[in-house]
């Protein structure tokens, strides 16, 4: 698998309920970030979180992260129609600019 | 607007001719990334610059694909004798400071390139 490589690559679910995303990479990083791609348009940042954090909260998400794994998670809780969108985890292999960006979750929230 | 301004939006070349991409950082950045995206993929690096300087272009291809980051004006990045396979669209992203993290990069809405 790739650097910073999600799974599912797509999930669907009903409006109200949680989803749950999962990211892995392969070399050591800085942080891990968690950006949301709306169809057409370009990435917006969600989320950042430091390899010495194990979780943090930003209103409806959840990110996890095991570094001795080399995984993360993201938790949308309650989910709204206007989530549908594609989520991408990013990673900074040796604290480098270079974010590397896997193949993204596509999720659809149906109303 | 005080985000990242790409444009154009959508950009169709015929094949051989020279597709410009322009990008305007975020105001109060100095360093700017650009990164491609192809159809149902992640994005992949291509280059970082900082005003008139490029730090690293090891994502770029060798050969056709330039950027710059004048001193005055927009970052650019320029693909001659555009083919097929350079359909993508291509995103710019700025930072207050060289991507440690603390300031995360932020995204402009990228330019479509359509190659006939």
């Amino acid at each position: 698998s790739q650097q910073g490589e999600e799974d599912p690559q797509a999930l669907s679910i009903q409006e109200g309920e949680n989803a749950t995303m999962n990211c892995s990479y392969k070399t050591s990083i800085n942080n891990l970030q968690w950006y949301r791609q709306n169809s057409g348009r370009g990435l917006v940042h969600l989320i950042l979180i430091r390899s010495n954090e194990r979780e943090k909260h930003s209103g409806r998400l959840r990110v996890t992260l095991d570094t001795s794994k080399k995984s993360s998670s993201l938790l949308i809780t309650a989910s709204r129609a206007a989530d549908t969108a594609s989520y991408f985890c990013a990673t900074e292999p040796g604290g480098t600019y270079k974010y590397i960006f896997g193949t993204g979750t596509r999720l659809k929230v149906l109303a | 607007n005080a985000g990242v301004m790409q444009n154009p939006r959508h950009l169709v070349r015929r094949r051989g001719q020279e597709a410009r991409l322009r990008c305007s950082p975020m105001k109060g950045h100095s360093h700017v990334y650009w990164y491609r995206q192809l159809p149902e993929e992640g994005l992949k690096f291509m280059v970082y610059l900082q005003k008139e300087n490029i730090i690293d272009e090891s994502g770029m291809p060798k050969e056709r694909f330039s950027a710059e980051f004048p001193k005055e004006g927009p970052s650019i990045l320029r693909i001659q004798q555009v083919v097929r396979g350079d359909s993508a669209a291509y995103f710019c992203a700025s930072s207050q400071s060289p991507g440690t993290g603390v300031q995360p990069q932020h995204f402009g809405d990228g330019t479509r390139l359509s190659i006939l």
